[in-house]
């Protein structure tokens, strides 16, 4: 079945430590996104990219990095400069640069001790 | 003013009423609209698109758009207990790449 497998679904890490999301795809989508959950304060975006080996920071970029080296993988980093990285972070696909609807991966939840 | 606004809740509406969801926003060229529902603990999942103004109904989904007033509402008829949930409004804005931008959602509690 296609989908977006992001991966691990749950993580701890102690504090200043990098630690980088799996995000995959096999729906052939051109365009990526990484968001950042936090309660009551909705879906913020944080890296996109709308073709291999290209990317833009998005509105909280800070303290994260992205690569783009296939269509299908888009992972993040969380670098120990994020200053508050506990967050539920979600991967989204789309088929192309025109259309909106966005399809999740399930996330991940990080958690730093 | 941020973006998109929607008010938090919770909503609380008996089984079997309408549920209306609302949201505004501050932009005036934006062009896509949707309405995702996210469940506790898990990822949004899409349930409607709205391009144009006036409804689009999809099952038990009604999406309303009114451009001049700057707002998009979702009416949830014969509401179930499993759709409770937070409902996410997004707006995808012209010259902006492609990205949503999203509202900080809307709990919905359906009692029994």
């Amino acid at each position: 079945d296609g989908g977006i497998t992001q991966s691990p679904k749950y993580l701890f890490r102690k504090e200043g430590q990098n630690v980088t999301l799996s995000c995959e795809q096999n729906l052939n989508h051109d365009a990526m996104y990484w968001y950042r959950q936090d309660p009551g304060q909705g879906l913020r975006l944080i890296y996109y990219s709308q073709i291999v080996n290209d990317f833009q920071k998005g509105d909280i970029a800070e303290g994260y990095s992205v690569s783009r080296e296939k269509k299908e993988s888009f992972p993040l980093t969380v670098t120990s400069a994020q200053k508050n990285p506990t967050a539920f972070y979600l991967c989204a696909s789309k088929v192309g640069l025109d259309t909106g609807e966005l399809f999740f991966g399930e996330g991940s939840r990080l958690t730093v001790l | 003013q941020k973006e998109v606004e929607q008010n938090s809740g919770p909503l609380s509406v008996p089984e079997g009423a309408i549920a209306s969801l609302n949201c505004t926003y501050s932009d005036r060229v934006s062009q896509s609209f949707f309405w995702y529902r996210q469940y506790s603990g898990k990822s949004p999942e899409l349930i409607m698109s709205i391009y144009s103004n006036g409804d689009k109904e999809d099952g038990r989904f009604t999406a309303q758009l009114n451009k001049a007033s700057q707002y998009v509402s979702l009416l949830i008829r014969d509401s179930q207990p499993s759709d409770s949930a937070t409902y996410l409004c997004a707006l995808e804005i012209t010259g902006t790449a492609s990205k949503l931008t999203f509202g900080t959602g809307t709990r919905l509690q359906v009692t029994l």
